[in-house]
């Protein structure tokens, strides 16, 4: 079945830059756009972007433009979202997701990797 | 952007109690709209896609209604493993967004 698995926990200084893998698994992945998703403690979920693992084509929320960068390397189905000038209010857990077509839902979702921006 | 708004926030209820929780998009959406399950520490998991099609394994328990701004989620019998956080999310455009939350909590 499809399935994401995502690279471990992080702790960065602020200022610094965090990049998250996830890698895909029982699913063709260049046909499906895939999204970074993230949740602050106790918050809710907030949409940062996709990219098209086939295209390379990506499309950043405007809040996270010109700190984030979405690529993929198609030869071993993995996608990564590299965020820099870490500030702590990037503390978050960090999801990946699957956009399924024709009805653009997120299914499945990676397990979260938890980003603590700390000094 | 498109916004949108559910309610309640927060929302305490007993086992076998029918619930409902709602989603407003500040413009039409159409039906490009979907429903999460997240349980603390968890991923979300896809209950409802397209505002009314239940995901394959969810329990038929729960259903979406609902089309261009105004939507609904229902539980028609909760059970003990339905104490959850549930969010609407809009796909009809970008930026993608979702609601900010419903918690139901255990009467």
């Amino acid at each position: 079945q499809a399935q994401l698995v995502q690279s471990g926990a992080e702790v960065k200084k602020p200022g610094a830059s965090v990049k998250v893998s996830c890698k895909a698994s029982g699913y063709t992945f260049i046909g499906y756009y895939l999204h970074w998703v993230r949740q602050a403690p106790g918050q809710g979920l907030e949409w940062m972007g996709r990219i098209n693992p086939n295209t390379g084509g990506t499309d950043y929320a405007q809040k996270f433009q010109g700190r984030v960068t979405m690529t993929r390397d198609t030869s071993i189905s993995t996608a990564s979202m590299e965020l820099s000038r870490l500030r702590s209010d990037d503390t978050a857990v960090y999801y990946c997701a699957t956009e399924v077509h024709p009805d653009h839902y997120f299914d499945p979702w990676g397990q979260g990797t938890l980003v603590t921006v700390s000094s | 952007d498109i916004q949108m708004t559910q309610s309640p926030s927060s929302l305490s209820a007993s086992v076998r109690d029918r619930v409902t929780i709602t989603c407003r998009a500040s413009q039409t959406i159409h039906i490009n709209l979907n429903w999460y399950q997240q349980k603390p520490g968890k991923a979300p998991k896809l209950l409802i896609y397209a505002a009314s099609s239940l995901q394959s394994g969810v329990p038929s328990r729960f259903s979406g209604s609902g089309s261009g701004t105004d939507f609904t989620l229902t539980i028609s019998s909760l059970q003990p493993e339905d104490f959850a956080t549930y969010y609407c999310q809009q796909t009809y455009s970008s930026p993608i967004t979702f609601g900010q939350g419903t918690r139901l909590e255990i009467k």
